[in-house]
């Protein structure tokens, strides 16, 4: 089984929609996050947490929020889905180096 | 604050050739280095890390890359290239706060 788990994989959903990315891992990593991919523009930090009580804004946090309901789950939510929120999607984890070990990604479209 | 350049957006070798992929960083101390691979349709895997000691990194699947601090970079290599590394490759630095900032990656292309 993967260490880090993506649900839903694929996703489309239509303008002002609210939509959840959920992550799941067992690696037992305490640090969690959540990233956007673009083409041409790498990975943009977009949340992230170091414990279910620990929340911090990355780069590009306007119109995302997260929950870290325990050690292993980071869902990442869009309040109101717009078209410029059409990305890949990765949640990552990380233990005591700074070593990241991500998940498969979640390709969303917004219409 | 902390960055990665990785210069070439695109880079095409044959089947065979050497292989260099440029990255720069800029960090004021002794940085956390990586290289991420990430073939079509996956996520990032971890080819290789620099934290200390030996400049010269070994990673998987035939890659090195050199940490020279005189010059800010890490540069990856492989002595010969086969189809399956094309995919698009992730220069890091660790940001000394428990962050990443990925440089904007670099696709590499295989000619047969």
């Amino acid at each position: 089984d993967a260490d880090v788990t993506q649900t839903p994989r694929n996703r489309i959903t239509k303008t002002g929609k609210r939509i959840m990315l959920e992550c799941s891992q067992t690696k037992g990593h305490d640090r969690m996050y959540w990233y956007r991919q673009d083409p041409g523009l790498g990975l943009q930090l977009i949340y992230y947490s170091f414990d279910v009580k620990d929340i911090n804004k990355g780069e590009i946090s306007d119109g995302y929020s997260v929950s870290r309901q325990a050690q292993a789950k980071f869902s990442l939510s869009l309040e109101s889905a717009i078209p410029n929120q059409t990305a890949l999607y990765f949640c990552a984890t990380s233990g005591t180096s700074d070593e990241q070990f991500f998940g498969p990604g979640t390709r969303l479209t917004v219409l | 604050a902390q960055s990665v350049t990785q210069p070439d957006i695109h880079i095409t070798v044959s089947e065979g050739a050497s292989l260099e992929l440029r990255c720069n960083y800029s960090y004021g101390a002794t940085p956390y280095l990586f290289w991420y691979v990430q073939s079509p349709g996956q996520g990032l895997q971890l080819l290789l890390k620099y934290f200390s000691g030996d400049t010269l990194v070994q990673g998987i699947k035939g890659f090195e890359a050199e940490f020279k601090r005189s010059q800010s970079s890490f540069n990856l290599r492989k002595p010969s290239v086969h189809w399956s590394d094309a995919a698009e490759y992730f220069c890091a630095v660790g940001a000394g706060d428990d962050k990443i900032i990925f440089g904007k990656g670099t696709r590499l292309h295989i000619l047969p």
